[in-house]
């Protein structure tokens, strides 16, 4: 069974321009999470997905940040503008259902400059 | 707020020997779960371990095993004869049970094993 992939695994973009990560979950997993490191601080929940209905988005920073899931498969987070506190690394996790263990993908490390 | 604290940024041990990373975590809840986390370099985090709050049993999984002392919010991962694949960051993460599935991760412990 595939695990969690995530695309890219790295990104160098540029204060102000635009960059979109991509998540896909095992398949069958209803459930969808998005989380972030930044540098030297916890890892930290940014937003839940069941199916492709937002369940919780209370950790997205602000509205820079915009993810969506349709059809309940991939998800994609997209950044627009960047800036530089959005340097880190993202990771997206996936569950069958609410309360099971949570599947970790490799993140994507996100570098603004 | 629930809170995850490690205390330990980095630690090290020799191969076969045995290390205890620790953890503490405040929360008002009774009923949660915790969690060991183990992030080689360059791969993707796996679950090492799991407890349920309301189990007094302390959970183990081949060489790894918990401490869970729930009245002092302490939750202690013992890894036994470490190997050198041992080598990660662990994080220590907690979350409720039948309320939102979010996860609250601690900053996390980089273990070093030493030939």
């Amino acid at each position: 069974e595939a695990g969690v992939t995530q695309f890219p695994s790295h990104s160098v973009i540029e204060k102000g321009q635009t960059v979109t990560l991509r998540c896909d979950p095992i398949s069958g997993h209803d459930n969808l999470y998005w989380y972030r490191r930044v540098m030297g601080k916890e890892i930290k929940f940014l937003l839940h997905f069941v199916k492709e209905s937002k369940q919780d988005e209370s950790g997205m920073p602000n509205n820079r940040f915009l993810a969506e899931r349709t059809g309940g498969t991939y998800s994609t987070l997209k950044v627009q503008p960047a800036e530089l506190e959005d340097s880190g690394v993202y990771f997206c996790a996936s569950s069958r259902w609410g309360g099971e263990t949570q599947y970790f993908g490799p993140g994507t490390r996100l570098l603004v400059l | 707020a629930q809170t995850v604290t490690q205390s330990q940024p980095e630690m090290s041990v020799q191969e076969a020997e045995t290390v205890t990373l620790s953890c503490t975590y405040d929360t008002s809840e009774s009923d949660y779960y915790l969690f060991w986390y183990k992030q080689p370099p360059s791969r993707q985090m796996i679950l090492v371990i799991r407890q349920e709050a309301y189990k007094q049993q302390n959970a183990t999984e081949n060489r790894f095993s918990v401490n869970f002392q729930k009245a002092a919010k302490s939750f202690s991962l013992k890894i036994s004869d470490s190997q050198l694949g041992d080598a990660a960051m662990y994080f220590c993460a907690y979350s409720w049970v039948g309320r939102d599935d979010k996860i609250i991760f601690g900053k996390g412990t980089r273990l070093h094993i030493l030939p």
